[in-house]
């Protein structure tokens, strides 16, 4: 099975920062990549599928990127509520792995 | 609107079963994936397994096949996480997930408990 690894486990940034978090893949998988977003204390939230397409309602200033094995999230201009946990999935196939996720902290 | 109402909090001991529930509203239950989804508490989330209410077909994850099984009752639009032995490191909270594209909805959770 593809397993899912991120890069880095956590990062500090600041308002106004640009982030950026990669998502890598133990085998070429197809354009079906999602990222999400978790804040302390709530449910996860789809930010991105199909590696680049932005939910609707996701600020602009998130973007996805990548191919085959390696895949970005950039967050440009992070705002105060984009602190949070960050995590990748593989889905369209089983298994619907996610990563282990990324901590965007202050 | 889509909608997924999960069940309340549980509090078991291990060895004891379990089902947990998600009913659905707001779309065609038939038409789409369901899902679960596991964080223990202070980790990440995990991938359970899949199930297409139109047929019944169902994908697990292979680090939960054969200690889980997802279920649904077409006719009141509701989806079933069942264990029939419980164990302490079950302890977690359980999202059911709708998929459209990826996991376009999730529920609120259902926190299990599970101790001696």
């Amino acid at each position: 099975d593809t397993q899912m690894t991120q890069s880095p486990s956590s990062l500090s940034a600041s308002v106004g920062d640009r982030v950026t978090i990669t998502c890598r893949a133990s085998q070429a998988i197809s354009k079906f990549l999602a990222w999400y977003q978790q804040r302390p204390g709530e449910v996860p939230h789809l930010l991105i599928f199909e590696t680049s397409t932005l939910q609707s309602g996701v600020p602009s200033r998130f973007s996805g990127s990548g191919s085959g094995t390696e895949f970005t999230l950039t967050i440009s201009n992070l705002q105060p509520e984009d602190f949070a946990t960050y995590y990748c999935q593989k889905y369209g196939t089983a298994p619907w792995t996610f990563g282990p996720g990324t901590k965007v902290e202050v | 609107e889509v909608q997924l109402e999960q069940s309340g909090a549980e509090v078991k001991m291990p060895g004891e079963s379990l089902k947990i529930s998600c009913e659905t509203s707001g779309y065609s239950f038939v038409s789409y994936w369901l899902g679960w989804v596991r964080q223990r508490p202070g980790k990440g989330l995990e991938w359970m397994g899949n199930i297409y209410p139109g047929d019944s077909d169902t994908k697990y994850s292979p680090s939960f096949q054969g200690r889980i099984t997802i279920s649904v009752d077409k006719s009141i639009t509701t989806a079933y996480l069942h264990w029939s032995r419980l164990e302490a490191s079950d302890t977690a909270t359980y999202y059911c997930v709708l998929s459209g594209r990826a996991f376009d909805f999730w529920g609120r959770g259902t926190l299990v408990s599970v101790s001696s």
